[in-house]
């Protein structure tokens, strides 16, 4: 499994766009990059995904280098309910049913 | 609606008794999972399905068991052998490339 790494923590002012930055540099051909967050005591909550190209949905935009090697997940105008752990994760492509392994992830803290 | 639904949501059991979390989905979905989160920790993977009568370990199988008897559930039972079982559990299921999550239940064994 390609493994990425994140920052622990993140601020973000209420308002402005949140960039959470994820390394993957061992990421295989085939292999997604996702994005999950988790606001406390709840289950993970899908955001976005992609492989090569740069995606948006009514939640994010996700940004993919043209080596793959890392992206960006932005939130254009975060709020304050945006506040949770972010995961970048990169999707295992066999036969064990596409899990998906979650590591620390980042903790946005949106203030007002 | 539909959805997957875990209970109870929260769970206090003494030492050295056996404990079954319920996982159900109306979604279909023929992949389940159960993680287990530890607090400012990540996800971990103690089991998973993908068919009916068919399961697998994950990487934290130890002191825990499953079974699939029908599409909708995948219940997860914390045995005594489990070392540390208090934690966050999550029970989730899949569909293409997404994984939909449980709102999780909250294990204490004091």
């Amino acid at each position: 499994d390609a493994k990425t790494t994140q920052p622990t923590s993140m601020d973000c002012a209420e308002g402005r766009a949140a960039n959470l930055p994820c390394n993957h540099s061992t990421i295989s051909g085939n292999e997604y990059v996702y994005w999950y967050r988790q606001i406390h005591s709840q289950g993970p909550q899908y955001i976005i995904h992609g492989l090569k190209n740069n995606e948006t949905n009514e939640m994010a935009s996700l940004i993919i280098t043209e080596d793959r090697k890392s992206s960006t997940l932005i939130l254009p105008h975060a709020t304050l309910r945006d506040t949770a752990v972010y995961y970048c994760i990169v999707r295992v492509a066999s036969n064990a049913g596409n899990m998906l392994t979650f590591g620390g992830g980042t903790r946005l803290m949106v203030k007002p | 609606d539909g959805g997957i639904t875990q209970s109870p949501k929260y769970l206090f059991r003494k030492e050295g008794q056996n404990v079954t979390l319920s996982c159900e989905q109306n979604l279909n979905h023929d992949a389940m999972y159960w993680y287990r989160q530890d607090p400012g920790q990540g996800l971990r993977l103690i089991y998973y399905s993908q068919i009916v009568n068919d399961f697998q370990k994950g990487d934290i199988a130890e002191g825990y068991s499953v079974s699939r008897e029908k599409k909708e559930s995948f219940p997860l039972t914390v045995t005594s052998a489990q070392k540390n079982p208090t934690a966050f559990y999550l029970c989730a299921s899949k569909l293409g490339n997404e994984q939909f999550f449980g709102p999780g239940t909250r294990l204490t064994v004091l």
